[in-house]
C-alpha cells in the first residue's frame, strides 16, 4: 500500500524567510501533484511533476522530483503573508494517494 | 470556464440519518472523482467513475456508502445511516485527461 508522508507537518516561519517543505513515498510512481488549501477552501492545484528531476517554479514557490528517492520538495523563498495555508503533495498511484498535509503559517 | 459546481455546501444531520450531496463536473470532463477529508488530513478517495461507469470504488464503505453517475455527467454520493465519523468535508473532483484533477468547493458535513 502506498504511503505518502510530509514533513513538517506543521511550520510557523518569518516572512522573507526561506523554508523546504519534504514529501516522501513509499512506492514507484512518476507523477506528483502539489496542492494548496486555504482554510474552509477546495484545494488548488500549483504543480504537476511527471518525472525524474522535474523542476518547476511558480513566483515564490518551486517544487522538484526525485523518483529515485522517493522525494519531492516544495521551496519557498523569501515567504509572504499570502502563502499562509496548507500544502499536500498527492502521488499517483493510479489513484492519488495525498499526504497529511503542511500547515504553513507565515508571520509579518 | 465554470468550475466543478457541489451542493450543498454545508449538512447537519444527526447520527443514524441519511444525506446525499451532488456534484456537477467541469463540462467535458469524463472522469469524476469523490473523496472524504477528514479534519486534519489530506483527501482520501472514495470513488472514481469514468463516464458512468466505476472505476475504484475499493475504499468506499459500501455498507452505508453509495454513489451514482448515470448520464455520465452528474453524481450523487448518499450516506445512509451517517456515523459520527462520516463528519468531514466531501470533495468532488473532475479530470478531462486523467492527469490533472480540479476539486468543487466540497460539502461540509456535520453529524451530531
Amino acid at each position: 500500500e502506498l504511503k505518502v508522508e510530509q514533513n513538517p507537518l506543521f511550520l510557523s516561519m518569518q516572512e522573507g524567510k526561506n523554508y523546504t517543505i519534504y514529501c516522501n513515498y513509499s512506492t514507484t510512481s512518476d507523477r506528483l501533484y502539489w496542492y494548496r488549501q486555504d482554510p474552509g477552501k477546495s484545494l488548488e492545484s500549483l504543480f504537476v511533476l511527471l518525472s525524474n528531476g522535474a523542476v518547476k517554479q511558480e513566483g515564490r514557490l518551486m517544487a522538484s522530483l526525485d523518483t529515485k528517492a522517493r522525494l519531492s520538495t516544495l521551496h519557498i523563498t523569501a515567504a509572504v503573508h499570502d502563502l499562509s495555508a496548507t500544502y499536500f503533495c498527492a502521488v499517483d498511484n493510479q489513484k492519488l494517494v495525498f499526504g497529511q498535509g503542511t500547515r504553513l503559517t507565515i508571520n509579518p | 470556464e465554470a468550475g466543478v459546481a457541489q451542493s450543498p455546501r454545508y449538512k447537519i444531520i444527526e447520527k443514524r440519518q441519511s444525506v446525499a450531496f451532488w456534484c456537477n463536473p467541469i463540462s467535458g470532463h469524463a472522469t469524476l472523482y469523490w473523496y472524504q477529508q477528514i479534519l486534519g488530513q489530506g483527501p482520501k478517495l472514495l470513488i472514481q467513475f469514468q463516464n458512468n461507469g466505476v472505476v475504484d470504488d475499493s475504499q468506499l464503505p459500501k455498507d452505508r456508502f453509495s454513489a451514482e453517475r448515470l448520464k455520465g455527467v452528474d453524481s450523487t454520493l448518499k450516506i445512509q445511516p451517517a456515523k459520527l465519523e462520516d463528519s468531514a468535508v466531501y470533495l468532488c473532483a473532475s479530470s478531462l485527461t486523467g492527469y490533472e484533477q480540479y476539486f468543487g468547493p466540497g460539502t461540509r458535513l456535520t453529524v451530531t
